[in-house]
């Protein structure tokens, strides 16, 4: 399968507790997008990667709230110091630069705050 | 401020029927307009996109009508069939860098 994938797929934490998700996008796509959803509500988007460069970050990040990409290929979300309001899905997808803006999503990484 | 609102929340079809989801969007940047299907469990998928330079577009079963003077789009799905059963989000986009979707459309399909 070629597909994104991401890892774990799911996550039971603590709060207050830190946690990282990884993201394996399609081999040579140079976009890389993380999303959040939570139940009944579209992704919302969190950051944007273009290669290793982060060229978005939505004004709602908190500061706890860091991600990384650094060889251009796959990529790590970091949640410092967890809250129950940080408990929904992580997405991730990716695209290629060039030929059209269609995003392909990974299943998600299901993340449950206690 | 919500950039791209979906209605409506939950749909209820008959097999063989018409689906259609509506979507407005404010930002008249946006040059990219993307429709999702969502499963349980899954990430979405992409069913079909526009861009502004067209007011319809057609894949299969699937249509986009774009109004473009009225910051509108909408999803149609022809002879809805059971298995078309799912959330569908539409979104928005302009240079690709960020992508705005809505709150999603739950489809059902009875048979």
């Amino acid at each position: 399968d070629t597909g994104v994938s991401q890892d774990p797929r799911h996550k039971i934490t603590k709060r207050g507790q830190n946690v990282t998700f990884r993201c394996d996008p399609i081999s040579e796509h140079n976009r890389l997008y993380w999303y959040r959803q939570t139940l009944g509500q579209g992704p919302e988007f969190l950051t944007y990667f273009q290669n290793e460069a982060q060229l978005e970050k939505s004004r709602l990040l908190s500061d706890r709230f860091s991600a990384e990409r650094p060889k251009g290929s796959f990529s790590t979300l970091e949640i410092q110091r967890t809250e129950q309001g940080d408990s929904a899905m992580y997405l991730c997808a990716s695209s290629p630069l060039t030929g059209g803006l269609q995003q392909y999503f990974g299943p998600g990484t299901r993340l449950t705050v206690t | 401020q919500q950039q791209v609102k979906q209605s409506p929340q939950s749909l209820i079809v008959q097999k063989g029927g018409i689906s259609i989801i509506n979507c407005a969007y404010e930002n008249t940047a946006f040059d990219y307009f993307p429709w999702y299907q969502q499963f349980p469990g899954k990430g979405p998928a992409l069913l079909i996109a526009i861009r502004p330079d067209v007011s319809e577009k057609k894949e299969g079963r699937f249509t986009i009508s774009f109004n473009k003077s009225a910051k509108q789009f909408s999803l149609h799905i022809m002879d809805s069939q059971p298995g078309d059963s799912a959330t569908y989000f539409c979104a928005a986009s302009w240079t690709g860098n960020q992508f705005y979707f809505g709150t999603g459309t739950s489809l059902t399909v009875i048979p």
